[in-house]
Order: structure tokens, then sequence, then C-alpha cells
């Protein structure tokens, strides 16, 4: 079974400043999928950002960018410029993908509330 | 494009009550996967359905289970309710087409289920 680990249960910044989030797994799985999830006080579980194991490259998407390690099992989550708006539960999330099609179900860290301050 | 759409949004029921939950996924995906949030356990996967067809399967008691239609709309049965079935009860969907490209699950807005 595979392990999910948010280490930072709380993290505060300044609006405008980058912060950096750390998520770590464990699996002894090959192929799988990594993502960072997004749930603000709504509620509603946003996609923030995928990573594809059996790429080297990061994964970015504008302000947000990741650190992968696949032989440290680290997958950290990059927020340049943070904004109010970026308040909320971050969750790290693991996917193992199926070798004919599919994948199971996804695996969550416990999430980092991450609030930006004014 | 519509997002995945779970009604009700809010629930109460009381205990030894069963409750149904419904998933409608984003057009075009044929997976929906059902998770339970709590403060306690945090976010765990129920079951997936793809073509009718439960394809996978978390560490629930069978008091929980789902089917799914040939629209790919999804119900949750909650059975025989306990105070500890009190969540978020989040839907999930994606295209599922059979390429690993596809297999990005996006939310819904969760139902909120309150058990007395």
């Amino acid at each position: 079974a595979q392990t999910v680990t948010q280490s930072q249960p709380e993290m505060s910044v300044q609006e405008a400043e980058t912060v950096t989030l750390s998520c770590t797994y464990d699996t002894s799985e090959n192929n799988y999928y990594l993502f960072w999830y997004k749930q603000p006080p709504s509620r509603q579980m946003i996609l923030v950002i995928r990573q594809e194991a059996y790429k080297q490259q990061n994964a970015t998407e504008n302000r947000f960018s990741v650190n992968f390690q696949k032989a440290a099992k680290s997958f950290s989550l990059k927020i340049s410029d943070s904004q109010l708006g970026d308040t909320a539960m971050y969750f790290c999330a693991f996917m193992k993908l199926r070798s004919g099609g599919g994948a199971d179900g996804l695996t969550f860290g416990k999430g980092t509330h991450l609030i930006i301050q004014p | 494009k519509a997002g995945v759409t779970q009604t009700p949004r809010y629930l109460i029921k009381t205990r030894g009550q069963q409750v149904t939950l419904s998933c409608s996924p984003i057009s075009g995906h044929r997976s929906v996967s059902w998770y339970q949030q709590t403060p306690g356990q945090g976010l765990q996967f129920l079951f997936e359905y793809f073509s009718e067809t439960q394809r996978n399967k978390g560490n629930f008691p069978g008091r929980f289970s789902g089917r799914q239609f040939s629209n790919s709309r999804s119900e949750m049965n909650v059975s025989t309710l306990e105070l500890g079935d009190s969540a978020l009860y989040l839907c999930a969907s994606s295209r599922r087409a059979g390429t690993n490209t596809k297999e990005t699950q996006y939310f819904g807005p969760g139902t909120r289920l309150l058990v007395l």
C-alpha cells in the first residue's frame, strides 16, 4: 500500500512571497501519477498540478511548479508570487497506474493549511 | 463544459437510516470515483465505477455501496447509518479512455452528510 506524508500541517506567508509545500510518499510501484489538489473554504477540490512519474521534467502551471525527486520519493509544490486566493488546504495525492489500463483510487496526504497574509 | 455535479449538497439523517447520494460526471468522462473526507481520517477512497462496473474498492464496510448507470451517472448508498458516517462525500470523474494521460480526476463540490 502507498502512503503520502505532508509534514507541514500549517504554513503562513505574506502576499507576493514564494512558498514551498513538502510531500513525501512511499511506494514500490514504478508507474504512477502525483497530484497537488487545492481545497479552499468552499470545500471544492481543485486540481493544481499533475506529474507523471516517468517524466523527469518537473511540471509547471503558471505560478505553480513542482520539484519531483523520484529516487527520494519527494514531490514538493512551489507557489510563486503568492496571492490571497491561494489560501486553502493543499493535498498531495498518489495514483498507481494499472498495467492493463486504468488506475487505483487516489491516496491523499493529510494536507497543509496554507494561509496567505495581506 | 459543465463540471462534476453532486446532489444533494447537504443532508441530515438519523442513525439507522439509509442515504443515497448522486454524482453526474463531466460530459465524456466514463469513470466515477467516490471519496469520504472526515477531520479524523482525512480523504479516503471508497470505490470507482467504470462502464457500470465497480473496478476498485477501498477499505470500507459493505454498508457502503454504489452503482453506475449507462449515462455514467453514479449513485452511492450508505445503509444503517452510524454517527461516524458524518462526512463530506466527494465524487470525482475521469475520462478513463484506456490511456494513462486520461486518468486525472476532477472533483465535484461534495455532499455534506450529518448523521444525528
